[in-house]
């Protein structure tokens, strides 16, 4: 069946620093992927996407590259800010009538 | 973009009594909607999928009796939970397709259940 790995968290940095956030999965067929975010008291909200191996998804200065070999779609920003607090969930749709499938999710929060 | 309207957003209840949470799509159709419970500093766990006039499917161990869940139009889909009790506080979110699988799925805001 289908899988998504999330690093374990939580996850606490300073505003500025480097973010990689790791997600490895196990589907069948071509799955895509997605990084969702959750703030406090909230849903979730799409943050960026990739369909297809190699494609890079991007999206307030987060990027993410599907990789078909490693079967990662790691996350990272380059300088993480204190409003980047959230709840990160990574997680892959393999096929038009399948179950999105998530990871665990992974808190992140960023000290001023 | 696709929108999905969850209310209430948060909503406090007596044990014994009945809490109705409703989801809309505003500018598409959701002919399918799934059913999350989230508890705290968890991920989200699939309870059920509805689908516009049919019965819904539930997950393995989700009291169907419980939560119903009625997808009566295209635009509507509601998760009633009945005779809820403290443990059915959580926060229930809902979430449709938008688009296909290459654009996963567009999620409420949820709603947190405190059942007192």
């Amino acid at each position: 069946g289908n899988s998504v790995t999330q690093m374990e968290g939580p996850v606490t940095l300073s505003e500025e620093a480097f973010l990689t956030i790791n997600c490895t999965y196990t589907a069948t067929g071509y799955p895509s992927l997605f990084w969702y975010v959750q703030y406090p008291g909230e849903g979730l909200q799409l943050l960026l996407k990739a369909t297809k191996a190699d494609d890079k998804g991007s999206n307030k200065g987060f990027e993410a590259t599907y990789r078909k070999e490693t079967t990662s779609f790691h996350l990272e920003k380059g300088s993480v800010q204190v409003s980047d607090s959230a709840v990160y969930f990574c997680a892959l749709l393999a096929g038009a009538n399948s179950k999105l499938t998530f990871g665990k999710g992974i808190t992140l929060s960023v000290r001023p | 973009g696709a929108v999905v309207s969850q209310h209430p957003s948060w909503v406090i209840c007596k044990s014994g009594t009945s809490v109705k949470i409703e989801c809309r799509s505003l500018d598409f159709q959701a002919t399918t909607m799934f059913w999350y419970r989230q508890f705290p500093k968890q991920s989200l766990m699939l309870m059920a999928t509805s689908n516009e006039g049919s019965k819904a499917t539930y997950e393995q161990g989700v009291e169907k009796d419980k939560f119903l869940i009625n997808h009566a139009s295209l635009t509507l889909s509601t998760l009633t939970v009945t005779s809820a009790h403290p443990e059915d506080s959580s926060f229930y979110i809902c979430s449709a397709p938008a688009g296909g699988s290459n654009y996963g799925y567009t999620f409420g805001s949820g709603t947190r259940l405190t059942v007192v």
